[in-house]
């Protein structure tokens, strides 16, 4: 059973940018969440999307966003990059019902 | 709002020795989880042991269990055996709608 996968790995932008990230969950999953983790601030929830609906969100400015779609894959958009939005960006899935989270190996995003 | 609190930033242990991690947490709920998460430099999140709320017995996986005190909060981890492979940094987390993660433990083994 494939696990969580998050692309692209590695991620370098330029302040101002925009970027997109990508989180396929393991198959069947529907429930789909977002972490940022930094030094300074540890591991922060973002976002959690199931059924193509956000469900819960964290406390991060309008210029995060994310969708899920019908597949249950995830995106994770950042507009207007800043330098302290690097970061290494965390994807979770877990079964209905359940709360046992499988992450993936996350997407290490460098502002410049 | 929840809070998880770590309070060991490093700990160490001998190869084949025995560890405890804290993890202390605040909630005004009465049914949530608990969980430990491992992350090797790999970066992987691994998830090493998970608590219901609900359940008074203390959760064990191998050489992996937890110490459950409910009223008090508390959730501690216990390594029994430490093995090389077991040097990372250790998140306790809680999960009621989300999840909310502690500072971490570096753990650290010595050979």
């Amino acid at each position: 059973k494939a696990g969580v996968t998050q692309t692209p790995r590695y991620l370098i932008k330029t302040r101002g940018q925009q970027v997109t990230l990508s989180c396929s969950p393991i198959s069947g999953h529907r429930s789909v969440s977002w972490y940022q983790q930094t030094p300074g601030q540890g591991l922060q929830f973002l976002f959690e999307y199931f059924s193509e609906t956000q469900r819960n969100k964290g406390n991060f400015p309008g210029r995060f966003s994310g969708r899920q779609f019908s597949n249950s894959r995830s995106e994770m958009n950042v507009s207007t990059l800043e330098l302290g939005d690097s970061a290494l960006y965390l994807c979770a899935s877990r079964p209905d019902g359940l709360y046992g989270y499988t992450f993936g190996s996350g997407t290490r995003l460098t502002v410049v | 709002a929840q809070t998880v609190t770590q309070s060991q930033p490093e700990m160490s242990v001998q190869e084949a020795e025995t560890v405890t991690l804290s993890c202390t947490y605040d909630t005004s709920e009465s049914d949530y989880y608990l969980f430990w998460y491992k992350q090797p430099p790999s970066r992987q999140m691994i998830l090493v042991i998970r608590q219901e709320a609900y359940k008074q017995q203390n959760a064990t996986e191998n050489r992996f269990s937890v110490n459950f005190q409910k009223a008090a909060k508390s959730f501690s981890l216990k390594i029994s055996d430490s093995q090389l492979g077991d040097a990372a940094m250790y998140f306790c987390a809680y999960s009621y709608e989300k999840l909310t993660f502690g500072t971490g433990t570096r753990l650290t083994i010595i050979p």
